[in-house]
């Protein structure tokens, strides 16, 4: 059973950078996909994109758009999220998630978010 | 992008009872890429229900899903303790969305 395993918390100011890890424990990252949700305290999911890597392919929600940057390392079973230019609305906790994928010439479709990480909260302050 | 709306958002209701929740989408979703997922406190949601109607591992089946187009059910037969909880609708696609959630809460 696979399990996703996330670093720990973060403090940061604003206007600086942060890196969130997902190690896949007991599983490849092979024939998934893999997105980042975040859950801003007591508010509801937000996906902020996705990677998929056998073909090494990345989606940004518009919103995070040129700020995030979601990268994987297969030979170490690794996803990792970077967030640059935080903003005290991005202290959140942040979610790894392996789901399906369905790619066509026009688009990648993620789907079906099956394993979940543990979270990741992240606190953006001056 | 599509928007998902749930309703209602609190259902008050008492163990054993039925819970009905309703997801309506801004236009039509494929009913493959229809998915309910359950938020406990401090932990990280879980996948229920996918492709509107089918359940995830383990999931009893007092959880079934309903719907097509832009309305889309969640139902839960009868309560127990341990299914009060946050519900999220999530439309899946190449910019997935979740709905804002519907609280189940004892009565």
């Amino acid at each position: 059973q696979v399990q996703l395993i996330q670093s720990g918390a973060e403090m940061k100011k604003p206007g600086s950078s942060v890196r969130v890890s997902c190690k896949a424990s007991g599983g490849t990252l092979s024939s998934y996909s893999f997105s980042w949700v975040r859950q801003a305290p007591g508010q509801g999911l937000e996906w902020m994109g996705g990677i998929i890597p056998i073909f090494g392919t990345t989606n940004y929600a518009q919103k995070v758009q040129g700020r995030v940057t979601i990268t994987a390392d297969e030979a170490t079973r690794t996803a990792y999220m970077e967030l640059s230019s935080l903003r005290t609305e991005d202290t959140a906790v942040y979610y790894c998630v392996r789901g399906g994928f369905r790619v066509t010439a026009r688009r990648t479709d993620y789907f079906n978010m099956d394993v979940w990480g543990q979270g990741t909260t992240v606190t953006v302050s001056s | 992008d599509i928007v998902l709306t749930q309703s209602p958002g609190t259902l008050s209701l008492s163990p054993g009872e039925r819970a009905t929740l309703s997801c309506r989408a801004s236009q039509s979703v494929s009913s493959s890429y229809l998915a309910w997922y359950q938020q406990k406190p401090g932990q990280a949601p879980r996948l229920l229900i996918f492709g509107t109607s089918s359940r995830a591992t383990d999931i009893p089946d007092r959880f079934s899903g309903s719907g097509s187009g832009t309305d889309f059910f969640l139902t839960i037969s009868r309560l127990e303790p341990e299914d009060f909880a946050v519900y999220y609708c999530q439309q899946s696609g190449s910019s997935p969305a979740f709905g804002q959630g519907t609280k189940v809460e004892i009565k």
